[in-house]
């Protein structure tokens, strides 16, 4: 079946360090691919998506390509601030008789020391 | 502009108890609804999606169970809560192919 596979952490950068964030998939089909990010005691926020191979999705200074050969979908920041410390979730969308399902990696706790 | 809201934010419930936690979306028709959990250190787990007012499908077999008695009301329940049904409940619908959530329900049982 279809999964996600994130890098564990956490992750402890200090400010203004590039951030790197694997994530890798499996899926039969073409899934649109996801990262959500987690304040503390929040929900889920969309931070950026990518529908199709070789989409980059950007938004507040993160990127991640959308690599259908090594199934990846790695996130990257090239300068991390200490209010980027949160929780990082890779998803990936898959249909089942017209109906949307999400898989969510474990989630990559990142924190960013000033 | 579409808008989803849960409550209550913060439960505080001894096992055995009963559980209801609600979910209303605002400014769609007929959405897709989930319910998630968020064990403590864990990831998410998908409970419960609806794709209309009382189709209800389950994930994973458990002790909850969930109603959509309107079409932007999405209701999680037990009967009986364990302790092991504690942590964050997310609720959550899909706008195209994207998907949003609510605040969340932080639960502990004691």
């Amino acid at each position: 079946g279809n999964s996600v596979t994130q890098m564990e952490g956490p992750v402890t950068l200090s400010e203004e360090a590039f951030l790197t964030i694997n994530c890798t998939y499996t899926a039969t089909g073409y899934p649109s691919l996801f990262w959500y990010v987690q304040y503390p005691g929040e929900g889920l926020q969309l931070l950026l998506k990518a529908t199709k191979a070789d989409d980059k999705g950007s938004n507040k200074g993160f990127e991640a390509t959308y690599r259908k050969e090594t199934t990846s979908f790695h996130l990257e920041k090239g300068s991390v601030q200490v209010s980027d410390s949160a929780v990082y979730f890779c998803a990936l969308t898959s249909t089942t008789s017209g109906t949307y399902k999400y898989i969510f990696g474990t989630g990559t706790r990142l924190k960013v020391l000033a | 502009s579409q808008t989803i809201h849960q409550w209550p934010a913060t439960l505080v419930q001894p096992v055995g108890s009963p559980l209801s936690l609600e979910c209303t979306v605002e400014g769609t028709s007929n959405p897709n609804l989930y319910w998630y959990r968020q064990a403590a250190g864990r990831g998410l787990q998908l409970l419960f999606y609806s794709v209309g007012i009382g189709q209800i499908s389950s994930e994973v077999p458990q002790n909850l169970s969930a109603s959509r008695p309107q079409d932007r009301q999405f209701i999680l329940s037990s009967k009986k809560l364990l302790l092991s049904d504690s942590g964050f409940y997310l609720c959550a619908w899909i706008s195209g192919n994207t998907i949003y959530f609510g605040e969340g329900s932080w639960l502990t049982v004691v």
